[in-house]
C-alpha cells in the first residue's frame, strides 16, 4: 500500500537550516508531484511547496519562498525540502503528501516535527 | 489568492446527528479543484471527498459533499463515534493548495 514516511526534523536553532525527507513506497513515485504541508502546535495546515512529478517545476507559499527548497530523487523514491533561515515561525509539524489522480492529495505521511528554539 | 472561511468554527453533536459544515471561498473556484479533509488528533489528514462531491476511496457514504461556486458543505448524515475530528476544506487549483481553517465536531 501507498506509504509515505517523514523525517529530518528536531530542535532547531534559530536562523540555522535543516533538511526534511520523505520516503515513499507502494507506488511509482515518479508518476506524481508531491508536496509539503505543515501545521503549527495548535493550529490549521499551511501549504509549503509543490515539486513535479518529474522535478522540473516547482512552487512556494509566499512565507517560505527564498528559504525553502524542494526536490526530490525519484531513483530514491524520496521528496526533500531543505530548510534554511529557520525562525520560530518555522516550527510546525511537517507532512508531505502526494497529487492524487484527481488533483486532491489523497495520501499522507505521519509528519516529522521542526522546533526552532534557542 | 483565494481564502476559504469555514464555519461554524466548532460543532458540538451527539452521535447519529447530522452534521454540516460550510466553506465558503473569497472568489468563485472550480469545483473540480475542491475537496474536504478529516483530521483526527496526532494523525494526518485524511482525503474525504476530491471535486467538491466525490468520495475518495474508502469513504462511507454517510459523507457527502456538495456546492459550487464560492458555496460548499461537507454533511455527515449520522455522526459515528470515529467522525469527531476536524475536518478542513481545501482549494487545490494551479497546483497549490489553500486550507480553510477548520471545523471541530466534539461530541456533546
Amino acid at each position: 500500500q501507498v506509504q509515505l514516511v517523514e523525517s529530518g526534523g528536531g530542535v532547531v536553532q534559530p536562523g540555522r537550516s535543516v533538511r526534511l525527507s520523505c520516503a515513499a513506497s507502494g507506488f511509482t513515485f515518479s508518476n506524481y508531484g508531491m508536496h509539503w504541508v505543515r501545521q503549527a502546535p495548535g493550529k490549521g495546515l499551511e501549504w509549503v511547496a509543490v515539486i513535479w512529478h518529474d522535478g522540473r517545476r516547482t512552487d512556494y507559499a509566499d512565507s517560505v519562498k527564498g528559504r525553502f527548497i524542494i526536490s526530490r530523487d525519484n531513483s530514491r523514491n524520496t521528496l526533500y525540502l531543505q530548510m534554511t533561515s529557520l525562525g520560530a515561525e518555522d516550527t510546525a509539524l511537517y507532512f508531505c503528501a502526494r497529487d492524487g489522480a484527481t488533483g486532491a492529495w489523497d495520501s499522507w505521511g505521519q509528519g516529522t516535527l521542526v522546533i526552532v528554539s534557542s | 489568492e483565494t481564502v476559504l472561511t469555514q464555519s461554524p468554527g466548532t460543532l458540538s453533536l451527539s452521535p447519529g446527528e447530522r452534521a454540516t459544515l460550510f466553506c465558503r471561498a473569497s472568489q468563485s473556484v472550480s469545483s473540480t479543484y475542491f475537496a474536504w479533509y478529516q483530521q483526527k488528533p496526532g494523525q494526518a489528514p485524511r482525503l474525504l471527498i476530491s471535486s467538491a462531491s466525490t468520495r475518495a476511496t474508502g469513504i462511507p457514504d454517510r459523507f457527502s459533499g456538495g456546492g459550487s461556486g464560492t458555496d460548499f458543505t461537507l454533511t455527515i448524515t449520522r455522526l459515528e463515534p470515529e467522525d469527531f475530528a476536524v475536518y478542513y476544506c481545501q482549494h487545490y487549483g494551479s497546483s497549490r493548495g489553500t486550507f480553510g481553517q477548520g471545523t471541530k465536531v466534539e461530541i456533546k
